[in-house]
């Protein structure tokens, strides 16, 4: 079946690490988008990308970094530079045609201690 | 940073009532207004994309309007039943930005029986 992959749902580690989140999607889709959510908040975009080797910065790119290298493949590095790294991270795709809807994983959260 | 507005940020409804809410969003270089259900445990899921002033779309007991010229769209729910219940999420994209996905807050619904 097409669908959103993320792993891991759970994830720990100790402040001051980097830290990958992995998405990857089958359904061939050009876009591809970070979120973050915090309790109580909606989706913050963190970066997107419209294409291989492309991508933008959203609005709090701070202490994140990607890349896009394979149009499956869209990781997420939070690294040591991000001051709130706790939160749920939630990747999403989307075809290229107007009226496409998003597509997403089932998340992964990230505890940082 | 684009602001998406959504309101009200929760509300309670009877089961069988209708109800309904809104997201506001800037109304210059519009290019589509996406809302998504998210329920608890599970990833958002699409209800509609709409890309022209006026529109209007129903799924079931879920229907949206749009207004490009003013900036905003309504959600309703006919009759809300116990598993309406969950956070609706819009979200904005402008001609400028590509394939930019920005959400707003959301709306948390809870129907009671």
């Amino acid at each position: 079946d097409g669908g959103i992959t993320q792993s891991p749902k759970y994830l720990f580690r100790k402040e001051g690490q980097n830290v990958t989140l992995s998405c990857e999607q089958n359904l061939n889709h050009d876009a591809m988008y970070w979120y973050r959510q915090d309790p109580g908040q909606g989706l913050r975009l963190i970066y997107y990308s419209q294409i291989v080797n492309d991508f933008q910065k959203g609005d709090i790119a701070e202490g994140y970094s990607v890349s896009r290298e394979k149009k499956e493949s869209f990781p997420l590095t939070v690294t040591s530079a991000q001051k709130n790294p706790t939160a749920f991270y939630l990747c999403a795709s989307r075809g290229q045609r107007d009226n496409t809807e998003a597509f997403f994983g089932q998340g992964t959260r990230l505890t940082v201690v | 940073i684009l602001n998406v507005e959504q309101s009200p940020q929760s509300l309670h409804v009877q089961e069988g009532d209708s109800t309904n809410f809104t997201c506001s969003f800037p109304s210059s270089n519009f290019y589509a207004l996406h809302w998504y259900r998210w329920e608890t445990a599970k990833s958002p899921e699409a209800l509609f994309v709409m890309t022209l002033n006026g529109d209007e779309k129903k799924k079931g007991r879920i229907s949206a309007t749009l207004n490009t010229k003013e900036g905003y769209s309504y959600l309703y729910i006919k009759g809300s039943q116990p598993e309406d219940s969950a956070t609706y999420l819009c979200a904005f994209m402008i001609k400028a930005a590509g394939n930019k996905l920005t959400f707003g807050g959301g709306t948390r619904v809870l129907v009671k029986p």
